[in-house]
């Protein structure tokens, strides 16, 4: 199984301040990977796909980006509603798997 | 608009069965592969199960297989969960999720069902 091991796990940040979110898989996945938003008792939102495409309706202050087998989310300005754990997602192989999560929260 | 509501939830006591169902609208089901993801208590997101379009090709994580059993009826556009032999790490809330162009990642999810593991 692939493993997805994400960094950190949690963070404190302020509205306006840049953020980024790591996920390392064990094996190679291609762009095969995407981001979700995840808050309290509500559905995940995917935010993106292929490791850097943009899901319709997200705004373009989430970006997603690639490094061989490391995969980076990154907010460019921490907006409330941001305020969620982030959680990255292998699609290349069965079983899915996804990271640990990362919280961000208020600083 | 697409619709995935989920239900079947309950406490259900250890080594008992119970079926989930998720009713979906708003697109064309046939088209789309099909995925349940849980979460227990306090923890992350657990990819369960998944099946593409005509149950041709389904798959299952290692901790629910054997055990689960997934399947779809594309004339009532729903999806089912079979899990059977239950376990108190079973417990969860179990999300319906929508396949985004047969791609394996997740382009709508439900609200979720609870099932809770219990004596």
């Amino acid at each position: 199984d692939i493993q997805m091991t994400q960094s950190p796990s949690s963070v404190s940040a302020s509205v306006g301040d840049r953020v980024t979110i790591t996920c390392r898989a064990s094996q190679g996945i291609g762009n095969w990977l995407a981001w979700y938003q995840h808050k309290p008792g509500k559905a995940p939102r995917l935010l993106i796909y292929a490791a850097s495409s943009l899901q319709s309706g997200v705004p373009s202050r989430f970006s997603g980006s690639r490094s061989g087998t490391d995969f980076t989310l990154t907010i460019s300005s921490l907006q409330p509603e941001d305020f969620a754990t982030y959680y990255c997602q292998q699609a290349n192989s069965f079983p899915r798997t996804f990271g640990q999560g990362t919280k961000v929260e208020i600083k | 608009e697409v619709q995935l509501v989920e239900s079947g939830g309950g406490l259900v006591q250890p080594g008992r069965s119970l079926r989930l169902s998720c009713a979906a609208s708003g697109f064309t089901f046939d088209d789309c592969a099909m995925h349940w993801v849980r979460q227990a208590p306090g923890k992350g997101l657990e990819w369960v199960s998944g099946i593409d379009w005509n149950g041709g090709s389904i798959g299952y994580a290692d901790s629910v297989k054997g055990r689960f059993i997934i399947s779809r009826d594309n004339a009532k556009n729903s999806l089912y969960l079979q899990m059977n032999s239950l376990r108190a790490e079973d417990t969860a809330l179990y999300y319906c999720a929508k396949d985004k162009r047969n791609q394996g990642l997740f382009d709508y999810w439900g609200q979720g069902t609870l099932v809770t593991v219990s004596s």
